[in-house]
């Protein structure tokens, strides 16, 4: 079975500056995809940035980049510059091949002005 | 851009009453996915199908079923509905196996009384 995990209920950050959101997960299989996902108060849920498991290199999205530990089954994101618009909930999720998505319970961001 | 279409977006039903819920993912797209999200939860999978074939199944309860038409939309109908199942389900698409991350729907929220 696989499992994410967040163990940051809430974050907080200041406008314009940086901050690290944490993931694990647990997983037997060797190849895989992480994503991060945002969820504004309108409840959609957005793909911010994706990583696959056999490619060495962070994956990077404008401001948004990840740091991909295979060895130590993690996933962080770093939001830098942070913006107001950047405050939601981010759910971390793994998907095998050929299997759906399992989020974590997310962390819910907030940016201060 | 076409992006999955969920309706109704928002459904009040009675206990025990029926609902069927529609979801038509994005064009080309071959797998469809159904999630439930409960208050304050991340989002749990329930069903999904890739070429209108059942592909995997996640906690769907038995009062639940879906299914997915010859023109890729699916429904997901549930019967004797309860209190608890009360939630915003999500549909997304992706096309094969979700390496490119899935496109969710804006999602029903489904409210029994």
């Amino acid at each position: 079975a696989q499992t994410v995990t967040q163990s940051q209920p809430e974050m907080s950050v200041q406008e314009a500056e940086t901050v690290t959101l944490s993931c694990t997960y647990d997983t037997s299989e060797s190849d895989y995809y992480l994503f991060w996902y945002k969820q504004p108060p309108s409840r959609q849920m957005i793909l911010v940035i994706r990583q696959e498991a056999y490619k060495q290199q962070n994956a990077t999205e404008n401001r948004f980049s990840v740091n991909f530990q295979k060895a130590a089954k993690s996933f962080s994101l770093k939001i830098s510059d942070s913006q107001l618009g950047d405050a939601a909930m981010y759910f971390c999720a793994y998907s095998a091949l050929n299997n759906d998505m399992r989020f974590g319970a997310g962390t819910r961001l907030t940016v201060k002005p | 851009a076409a992006g999955v279409i969920q309706s109704p977006r928002h459904l009040i039903k009675e206990k025990r009453e029926t609902a069927t819920l529609k979801c038509y993912p994005i064009p080309r797209h071959d797998t469809v996915y159904w999630y439930q999200q409960g208050p304050g939860q991340d989002p749990q999978f329930l069903i999904s199908f890739y070429e209108k074939m059942q592909s995997d199944k996640g906690s769907i309860p038995d009062r639940f079923s879906a299914q997915q038409f010859s023109d890729y939309h699916s429904e997901l109908n549930m019967s004797s509905l309860e209190l608890g199942d009360s939630a915003l389900y999500f549909c997304a698409s992706s096309l094969g196996n979700g390496e490119n991350g899935y496109t969710f729907g804006s999602g029903t929220r489904l409210t029994v009384v």
